[in-house]
């Protein structure tokens, strides 16, 4: 069972480059989730998904997108890097938010020159 | 929205010793989350509260939820170097127009020093 599954681990972009995050769970999770984290700081939401085709906005969604058309992939897309995205992003997965555990990724650390 | 504030931000102790982390909703908490990170590394999944009252232990960390479902407490005894890492609580919003988020505290970076 592989969990939650981010790719690339790392990356470096210039400014004004475009990327997409890949996150993959194979739970069958509804909910799933992508975080920002910025040195010393905890979590910032910056979407999130309740089911395939639905998605909604976080705490901190702009410069992001994100679409869900599969209840396995959640991808989240940088269009024009800016070096305020300089991060370490986190995809999760959960079953049932507040009732059961949330699972996550290892993580993309993700700098913008 | 659900506005989680940890306190201490920072703490630095001796192994051996005793500590505590607090958690403090504006709001009633549906469940309550707290996940240790090592630097540089992914979430580890500590353990999950939700009902007042509650309390769980796993090895020297326990977790209680308060009565009033609004705070709780991580409680480390006779800490250790492998338990230093930055731990995180954890809400979910279970009504309302944003159902379904799962918000997170800035977090507590934990020292141990021999």
């Amino acid at each position: 069972n592989a969990g939650v599954t981010q790719t690339p681990k790392f990356r470096i972009l210039k400014i004004g480059q475009s990327m997409t995050l890949q996150c993959t769970q194979d739970m069958n999770h509804n909910y799933m989730y992508w975080y920002r984290q910025d040195p010393g700081m905890g979590l910032k939401l910056i979407y999130y998904s309740v089911g395939a085709g639905i998605t909604d906005k976080g705490e901190v969604p702009n410069g992001y997108n994100v679409s869900r058309s599969t209840t396995e992939d959640f991808p989240l897309r940088l269009e024009l890097a800016a070096p305020s995205q300089t991060s370490v992003y986190f995809c999760a997965s959960i079953y049932s938010p507040g009732n059961t555990e949330a699972f996550f990724g290892q993580g993309t650390r993700l700098t913008v020159v | 929205s659900q506005e989680l504030e940890q306190s201490p931000q920072s703490l630095i102790v001796q192994e051996g010793k005793n500590l505590t982390i607090n958690c403090t909703s504006s709001k009633t908490l549906y469940g309550l989350y707290w996940y240790k990170q090592k630097y540089g590394e992914g979430l580890i999944f500590l353990m999950m509260l939700q009902k007042g009252g509650e309390e769980k232990s796993h090895e020297k960390i326990t977790a209680k939820l308060d009565e009033k479902k609004q705070q709780s407490s991580l409680h480390i005894t006779a800490s250790q170097p492998s338990h230093a890492g930055i731990y995180l609580c954890g809400a979910a919003n279970d009504r309302g127009s944003t159902l379904g988020r799962l918000y997170f505290g800035r977090g507590t970076q934990l020292t141990v020093w021999p």
